[in-house]
């Protein structure tokens, strides 16, 4: 069963490029790696998801290195409305068709003005 | 099209008391799944259907009871609701793939919430 470390909280302003690394050191061979976006009283909204390598859409990119134990969200100058809380998601399967489906604690990203 | 939707969006119950949190979605995705928000926990996983006809436990299925009562439909029962089960309430769904086990390799839509209170 995957579990997954991430920093409580970040700041940043408002222009820069802001790095989330989440840590999942018992990544089993078929997880994938899902990073969410939630925002006050509003359910998660997806952001991108990888396996391997780098992925990179028109919000963000992934970056997960060859081991893949750990995973990094890079959101290009930040603005004012990505201040919420981003959550890294691995999905396990731990057999007899439970699959256990893990976030992490996520990090508040603060970007100040 | 409405996406995933949840209601009601806030209950307050009496402990011991029942009662059934509703989700629809109008994606024809296969798996649906609940879960519960908690502050400074992130979100767990309650119980998920893989596929119509299919339910299974998730990370924290004590004092819970669901039901997938066709594609569209995932319900989520409290039978004796206790204080210890005020949350945030989350539907979710995904396109899913019928026999494959990698669930999570899917983008999950997010219903808008349930605020649960017991008292």
């Amino acid at each position: 069963l995957a579990k997954t470390t991430q920093p409580i909280s970040m700041d940043s302003y408002e222009g820069q490029e802001v790095n989330i690394t989440c840590s999942h050191n018992n990544i089993a061979t078929n997880d994938y790696i899902t990073w969410y976006q939630q925002f006050p009283s509003q359910g998660p909204r997806f952001i991108i998801q990888g396996y391997k390598t780098k992925v990179t859409n028109e919000v963000a990119s992934l970056f997960i290195p060859a081991d893949r134990k750990s995973s990094t969200l890079s959101l290009p100058r930040v603005s004012l409305s990505d201040t919420a809380v981003y959550y890294c998601l691995v999905g396990s399967y731990s057999g007899a068709g439970s699959y256990q489906l893990t976030f992490g604690k996520g990090t508040k990203l603060s970007v100040i003005p | 099209n409405a996406g995933v939707t949840q209601t009601p969006k806030f209950q307050v119950l009496k402990t011991g008391q029942s009662m059934t949190l509703q989700c629809a979605q109008d994606m024809n995705h296969n798996s649906m799944y609940w879960y519960r928000q908690d502050p400074g926990m992130g979100l767990r996983l309650i119980y998920y259907s893989a596929s119509e006809g299919t339910t299974d436990k998730g990370e924290v299925p004590n004092g819970y009871n669901v039901s997938r009562l066709n594609k569209r439909e995932f319900s989520l029962r409290l039978e004796s609701a206790a204080p210890s089960q005020t949350s945030v309430y989350f539907c979710a769904s995904s396109g899913g793939r019928r026999g494959q086990s990698h669930l999570a390799d899917n983008e999950q839509f997010f219903g808008p919430g349930t605020r649960l209170t017991v008292l």
